[in-house]
C-alpha cells in the first residue's frame, strides 16, 4: 500500500524567512505525489504535483518541491514565506483513484 | 472559489440520526470524490464515482453509502450516527476518472453529532 508520513506536524517561522516541510513516501510503483493547502476554514488547494518527468517541481505562490527517489522523499519548500502562507500542508500519494495523505504540517508565519 | 458547492456548511445532529450532504461538482467534471477529515484519523478517502457510477472505494463505513445522479451532483448519505462520525466532510471534483488530474475541493461540510 501507498503511504506518505509527513515528519513535522507544526513548523512557526519567522516572515520572510525559508521554511521546508518534509514528507517521504512509501511505494512499490510508480509514485505520483502532491502537495495540497489548506487555509483556516478552507478547502484543500493543489500547490504542485509530481506525476514524471524533471524532480523539482514548482507550484503556486511560490513554493517548489523535489522528488527524490533514493531517499523516497517529496519535501515542499518556499526561500521566503509570508503571513498568509499560514495553513496546513498535506503531502499525497495518488494510486489514481484515491489520494492518500499525510497527518498535514501546521505552518505558522510570525511577524 | 473552487467551484466544488458543497452543502449544507454545518450540520448538528443527534446519535442515531440520518443525514445527506450533497455535492456539486465543477461544470464539466465528471468524477466526485469523498473524503472524511477528522482530528483522530485525518483525510481518509471515502469513496468516488465517475459519470454515475462508483469507481473505487475506501474506508467506507457500511453506515454511509453515496450515489453521483444523471446531472453529476453526488449525495454522501451517513445513517445511525455516533459520536464518532464528527468530521469535517469533502467533496472533490476532477474532470477524469482519476486523481492524478488536479481535484478541485469544496470547503466541506462540518458535521456536529451530539
Amino acid at each position: 500500500a501507498q503511504s506518505v508520513t509527513q515528519l513535522d506536524s507544526q513548523v512557526p517561522v519567522f516572515e520572510e524567512a525559508p521554511v521546508e516541510l518534509r514528507c517521504n513516501y512509501s511505494s512499490s510503483v510508480s509514485v505520483y505525489l502532491f502537495w495540497y493547502v489548506q487555509y483556516p476554514n478552507q478547502g484543500l488547494q493543489l500547490l504542485l504535483k509530481y506525476l514524471s518527468g524533471s524532480t523539482l517541481v514548482k507550484g503556486i505562490n511560490g513554493f517548489e518541491a523535489e522528488f527524490n527517489k533514493s531517499q523516497t522523499s517529496f519535501h515542499l519548500r518556499k526561500p521566503s514565506v509570508h503571513i498568509s502562507d499560514t495553513a496546513e500542508y498535506f503531502c499525497a500519494v495518488s494510486d489514481y483513484y484515491k489520494l492518500s495523505f499525510g497527518a498535514g504540517t501546521t505552518v505558522t508565519v510570525r511577524a | 472559489d473552487s467551484g466544488v458547492t458543497q452543502t449544507p456548511k454545518h450540520l448538528i445532529t443527534a446519535t442515531g440520526q440520518r443525514v445527506t450532504l450533497r455535492c456539486s461538482p465543477r461544470s464539466g467534471d465528471l468524477s466526485v470524490y469523498w473524503y472524511q477529515q477528522s482530528l483522530d484519523q485525518g483525510l481518509q478517502f471515502l469513496i468516488q464515482y465517475y459519470n454515475g457510477e462508483e469507481r473505487a472505494k475506501g474506508n467506507i463505513l457500511e453506515r454511509f453509502s453515496a450515489q453521483q445522479f444523471p446531472d453529476l451532483h453526488s449525495e454522501l448519505n451517513l445513517s445511525s450516527l455516533e459520536l464518532g462520525d464528527s468530521a469535517l466532510y469533502f467533496c472533490a471534483s476532477s474532470w477524469t476518472g482519476d486523481m492524478n488530474t488536479e481535484a478541485f475541493f469544496g470547503q466541506g461540510t462540518r458535521l456536529t453529532v451530539v
